[in-house]
C-alpha cells in the first residue's frame, strides 16, 4: 500500500512534549520527511533522512522511526510551533515511482 | 541559497490547459528530482509528479492522463502542463526539489526547497 496516515488534530501545551505520528507500509523501508505548513505559505522541511534537520530548524524536532511508523516529536512545544504536519515518503512498490503525503495533523498549542 | 521562481496563469475555464513554470536560481540543476504539488483549498498535500536533469517522468497515476512535466536545462527551468482541468483542480500548485538517496538499509526521500506557490482557479 502507497497510503500514509495521520491523525487530523492534535494539541500540545506550552513547553510540553508533543509526538505526531505516520503510518504506511512505505516506511518499512523509507524515512519519513516531515513539513511544517503554516497558514498561507508553502511548505517548509523539518525532519528528513534518519532524523536530520535543515539549516534554521530548531533542534527541539526530531525524528524517529520504527516499522511502519514514523514520529516527528517537538520537545518543548512554542506558540510558533502551531501549524498543520505532513509526512511524506515514497510508495515503496512499483520501484518507488510515486511519492505521496500523509493527510495532515493540524497541531495546536495551547 | 537555492530558490525556486514560479509563475502562470491563475483563473482558467473548465477545458483549457493549466501551464505553470518554475525557474531554478543560485544551484545546480542535476542530480535532483523536480516535482510540482498541489493543494486544494482546505486540503492536504498531493504529489503530482516529477522529472529529472535527463528527463526523466515519474506521474502520481490519479493525473498521469492529464500531466506533462518537462525540463528546460539551459534556463534551469521545468514546467507543468495539466490538461481538461476543472474546478477539482483548483489549488496551490508549488514547484520543489525533490532528492532521493538510500542509506544500508533504508531509502530516503525528502523536498527541501519549494516555490511559494502560484493559486490556480478553475472557473466558468
Amino acid at each position: 500500500s502507497s497510503e500514509l496516515t495521520q491523525d487530523p488534530a492534535v494539541s500540545v501545551a506550552l513547553g510540553q512534549t508533543v509526538r505526531i505520528t505516520c503510518q504506511g507500509d512505505s516506511l518499512r523501508g523509507y524515512y519519513a520527511s516531515w513539513y511544517q505548513q503554516k497558514p498561507g505559505q508553502a511548505p517548509v522541511l523539518v525532519i528528513y533522512g534518519e532524523n536530520n534537520r535543515p539549516s534554521g530548524i530548531p533542534d527541539r524536532f526530531s525524528g524517529s522511526s520504527s516499522g511502519n511508523t514514523a514520529s516527528l516529536t517537538i520537545t518543548g512545544a512554542q506558540a510558533e510551533d502551531e501549524a498543520d504536519y505532513y509526512c511524506n515518503s515514497r510508495d515503496s512498490s512499483g520501484n518507488h515511482l510515486r511519492a505521496v503525503f500523509g493527510g495532515g495533523t493540524q497541531l495546536t498549542v495551547l | 541559497q537555492l530558490q525556486l521562481q514560479q509563475w502562470g496563469a491563475g483563473l482558467l475555464k473548465p477545458s483549457e490547459t493549466l501551464s505553470l513554470t518554475c525557474a531554478v536560481y543560485g544551484g545546480s540543476f542535476s542530480g535532483y528530482y523536480w516535482s510540482w504539488i498541489r493543494q486544494p483549498p482546505g486540503k492536504g498535500l498531493e504529489w503530482i509528479g516529477e522529472i529529472n536533469h535527463s528527463g526523466s517522468t515519474n506521474y502520481n497515476p490519479s493525473l498521469k492522463s492529464r500531466v506533462t512535466i518537462s525540463i528546460h536545462t539551459s534556463k534551469n527551468q521545468f514546467s507543468l502542463k495539466l490538461s481538461s482541468v476543472t474546478a477539482a483542480d483548483t489549488a496551490v500548485y508549488y514547484c520543489a526539489r525533490g532528492q532521493r538517496g538510500s542509506y544500508v538499509y533504508y531509502y530516503y526521500y525528502y523536498m527541501d526547497v519549494w516555490g511559494k506557490g502560484t493559486t490556480v482557479t478553475v472557473s466558468s
